[in-house]
This record gives structure tokens, C-alpha cells and sequence, in this order.
């Protein structure tokens, strides 16, 4: 069964504590997608990867790290230098940076 | 920049009602543009594209056509269900931006019965 899974679906964490969400593919899609979704808003982009081992930073990548090791995951760190983190986190991937985007089910982040 | 400009809403219909939301944006190419919608509580779902002017695109009885001298994307469904509740994002993905997706702010859409 081919897609996008994020864990977990929702996700509590204490202020200041670092926090990894997980986000995995089995599409064999090359390029993988970091976005933060806040209430009433679009989506802004994080970081994004087009290849293994390779990434950039995006729109609003400050207090946010990743990493690319495998080309079915690309984890997101939620730092505490992130100073709002409250937030619906969205994955996604595409076969090429040219192609259309396929979201994950998204991970909802509390900090309290 | 890239930027996508969406009707705000929200928008309430009866069931069997006709749906418009309008869409425009700015690009500095020739962008690819797509409609997603995002259910409560779940990821964004690709609706439908459009790659080149004058496309149409369409899917579950949604359309949309790509015009260029209107810079404009408007999603349309002729007669809506409850189940096409949901929140509607209009984006646009464009080479002088390496392809990264500009979306819309969303237009939130309720269908009563």
C-alpha cells in the first residue's frame, strides 16, 4: 500500500525540549516537503529535499532542523530556538522537484 | 514573487448548489497550477492541475481552467454534496522559484443538507 505516513498523528511536548517528527515514504519519490500549517492560514514551506542527502531551507526554516540520510525519510527536529511550534505539521513528497506534490495525514504539535 | 490570491470565505451552500472560487495569482514564469482540498483533520489531497494556458483540468465533477490573460484559476462544481465540505487551496508551482509550491490562504466551504 503505496503513500506518505507521518508519526504520531498528534504529538505533546514541554517547552524548550526538541522534538522529531517522522515522515516516510515508499512512493520512490525523489523530493520530500516540510510544511507548517497554522489555523486560517496556507501552508509555508520549512525545508524541502529534491535528493538523498540534500536539502534547503524554505520560508520559515528558523528553530527547525532535518535531515535527508535515506530517500523514503526525511525527519523534522522542532528545536526549542522555534519560537511559536504550536502547529499542524505537513509532509510531502513528488517524483521530481517538477511534479505534483502528495501530502501526509499531518502531525499536530502542541507545546505547553 | 510567486503569490496566489483566493476568494476568502467562508462559503456556505446548500446541497446542489453551484460553487465558485476564484483564484488568481502572480508569477514571474509559466507556472503549473493546482487545486487541493484538505478534509478536517487530514493532509491536503491534489484536486486537480492545469500545466499550460487554456487546460482544464478536472476531477469528482470539479473544474478548473488555466487563464493566462486573467492570471486566474477559479474552481467550479456544479452541484455540491455535504461531502465536498472542506477547505479548498488554490497553488501555484513556478521554475523561477525551483518549483516550490505558493499556496493560497484557503477558502473554507460548509454544504448544508
Amino acid at each position: 500500500d503505496g503513500g506518505i505516513t507521518q508519526s504520531p498523528k498528534y504529538l505533546f511536548r514541554k517547552e524548550g525540549q526538541n522534538v522529531t517528527l517522522s515522515c516516510e515514504q515508499n512512493l520512490n519519490h525523489d523530493a520530500m516537503y516540510w510544511y507548517r500549517q497554522d489555523p486560517g492560514q496556507g501552508l509555508r514551506l520549512i525545508y524541502y529535499s529534491q535528493i538523498v542527502n540534500d536539502f534547503q531551507k524554505g520560508d520559515i526554516a528558523e528553530g527547525y532542523s532535518v535531515s535527508r540520510e535515506k530517500k523514503e525519510s526525511f525527519p523534522l527536529t522542532v528545536t526549542s530556538a522555534q519560537k511559536n511550534p504550536t502547529a499542524f505539521y505537513l509532509c510531502a513528497s513528488s517524483i521530481s522537484a517538477y511534479n505534483e506534490q502528495f501530502f501526509g495525514p499531518g502531525t499536530r504539535l502542541t507545546v505547553l | 514573487g510567486d503569490s496566489v490570491t483566493q476568494m476568502e470565505g467562508p462559503v456556505t451552500l446548500s446541497e446542489e448548489a453551484f460553487l465558485t472560487i476564484n483564484c488568481t495569482y502572480t508569477a514571474t514564469g509559466y507556472p503549473s497550477l493546482f487545486w487541493y482540498v484538505q478534509y478536517p483533520g487530514e493532509g491536503l489531497q491534489l484536486l486537480l492541475k492545469a500545466t499550460k494556458a487554456d487546460d482544464k483540468g478536472s476531477n469528482k465533477g470539479f473544474e478548473a481552467t488555466y487563464r493566462k490573460e486573467t492570471t486566474s484559476f477559479h474552481l467550479e462544481k456544479g452541484s455540491v454534496q455535504v461531502s465536498d465540505s472542506a477547505v479548498y487551496f488554490c497553488a501555484l508551482s513556478d521554475r523561477s522559484n525551483d518549483y516550490k509550491l505558493s499556496f493560497g490562504a484557503g477558502t473554507t466551504v460548509t454544504v448544508r443538507a
